[in-house]
């Protein structure tokens, strides 16, 4: 098992364009969510997926758009980037929603937008 | 109102000798699991261990032990016999089962351990 992969490992912006995150996981998964992680803090949720066809936004939606056709992808997209979105984008998957599933992570995406 | 409170910024720790991380949190849920994570300066995000709510005994991986004090609410990571490689920032974080929020897991700010040789 590949377990939770994500590309671009690093992605440099300009201000304006929109590019897509890309997070797979091959566990089988319901849940799937990302985070974003800004320097010296903690991960803040953006959006997640509790199956294939059904996302909900997180603490920190805006600017970002989420989709989940398959169950085991869930894209995130930059509609159009901007400095505070300079941040380090993990993907997560978790069994179910239980508080005992346990979230695995993605190796995460370094995103600079100048 | 933090949910999760990890007040040691720094902690630094001999190698070989055993080292504990601080975190309280906040629910007012029943049912909810804690969870460490370690994240080195390469950047993942590592379980290291889990102690669900209901769980009358300590979790413990390996060196890892989860000290639960269910009442006080706190969840302090202990890990034995530190070593170099221990060196990395480590975050408590909760997940509860919210309606609102799919489950999220809510981060505190991390610990920054770093083992001496």
């Amino acid at each position: 098992n590949a377990g939770v992969t994500q590309t671009p490992k690093f992605q440099v912006l300009k201000t304006g364009q929109s590019m897509t995150l890309q997070c797979a996981q091959d566990m089988n998964h319901e849940y799937m969510s990302w985070y974003r992680q800004d320097p010296g803090m903690g991960l803040r949720l953006i959006h997640y997926s509790v199956g294939a066809g059904i996302t909900d936004q997180g603490e920190v939606p805006n600017g970002y758009n989420v989709s989940r056709s398959t169950t085991e992808d869930f894209p995130l997209r930059l509609l159009s980037a901007a400095p505070s979105q300079t941040s380090v984008y993990f993907c997560a998957s978790s069994f179910g929603l239980a508080g005992s599933d346990t979230q695995y992570f993605g190796p995460g995406t370094r995103l600079t937008v100048l | 109102a933090q949910k999760i409170t990890q007040t040691q910024p720094g902690m630094f720790v001999q190698e070989k000798e055993a080292v504990t991380l601080d975190c309280t949190y906040d629910t007012s849920d029943q049912s909810y699991g804690l969870f460490w994570y370690k994240q080195p300066s390469s950047g993942e995000m590592i379980f290291l261990i889990y102690q669900g709510s209901y769980d009358e005994q300590n979790a413990t991986e390996g060196r890892y032990s989860l000290n639960f004090q269910k009442a006080r609410k706190s969840a302090n990571l202990v890990i034995s016999a530190s070593q170099l490689g221990d060196s990395a920032m480590y975050f408590c974080a909760m997940r509860e089962r919210e309606e609102t929020s799919g489950s999220r897991l809510t981060f505190g700010e991390g610990t920054q351990l770093t083992v001496n040789p």
